[in-house]
């Protein structure tokens, strides 16, 4: 199957700051890829998505990139606030040879803290 | 309110027991997902399903098993529990391959 590194595991920034989390894959095929965002205690929820088709896209405070020929996408996230501290999954879909169908492989996580 | 509903939340059991945990989801959506959990870390697919009658294992099937006889239900079985088996249990459900995932709110399970 797909193996998605994501780095780094652990971040810490200054409230105000920048975050940049990265992801790296390997199959050429991934076409779609979430980010999630889960606070502690709760259920992961998306926080923005990009497909195969687009290279960058901005929400508010948060950009994800995606670089198809490098194969790795970023999570961008600017004037950084405590209420972001969470832990991170990026994701992609992949599907299977010669099939529409696939499946989602994510990442390890990114344990994001924003200190006041 | 469309959503994905888990149950139980909480749930503590002795070592070889069976259990059932339950995931139904009001959105219409084809695929579900079940994915296990320790706080905080990462995912680890269980099984999915395409739709009814559809079943595929993920990477940590081989311990549980699932059914899809209806679109909106999706249960999660353990044969025999053991302590290992002790870990949040998150079921999902999307439109389609290339739509968000939407989380339930998880089964806390400890195996004593």
């Amino acid at each position: 199957g797909e193996n998605v590194e994501q780095h780094p595991s652990t971040l810490s920034v200054q409230e105000g700051d920048s975050a940049v989390i990265k992801c790296t894959y390997s199959d050429s095929a991934s076409n779609y890829f979430p980010w999630y965002k889960q606070e502690l205690g709760k259920r992961p929820q998306l926080i923005i998505d990009i497909r195969s088709n687009v290279g960058e896209k901005k929400d508010q405070r948060i950009a994800v990139t995606l670089n198809k020929t490098a194969k790795h996408f970023s999570l961008h996230i600017t004037e950084t606030q405590p209420e972001d501290s969470a832990v991170y999954f990026c994701a992609l879909h992949a599907p299977y040879r010669g099939s529409t169908l696939g499946r989602l492989y994510f990442g390890r996580g990114t344990q994001l803290t924003v200190w006041p | 309110e469309a959503d994905i509903y888990q149950t139980p939340r909480y749930l503590v059991i002795g070592t070889g027991k069976k259990i059932t945990l339950e995931c139904s989801q009001t959105m219409g959506h084809d695929k579900m997902y079940w994915y296990q959990q320790d706080p905080g870390m990462e995912l680890h697919l269980i099984h999915y399903s395409y739709g009814v009658n559809s079943t595929e294992k993920g990477d940590l099937s081989s311990e549980s098993t699932v059914s899809r006889i209806r679109t909106e239900h999706f249960p999660l079985t353990l044969e025999s529990a053991r302590p290992s088996h002790t870990s949040q249990y998150l079921c999902a459900s999307s439109g389609d391959r290339t739509s968000p995932l939407h989380f339930g709110n998880g089964t806390r399970l400890t195996v004593t």
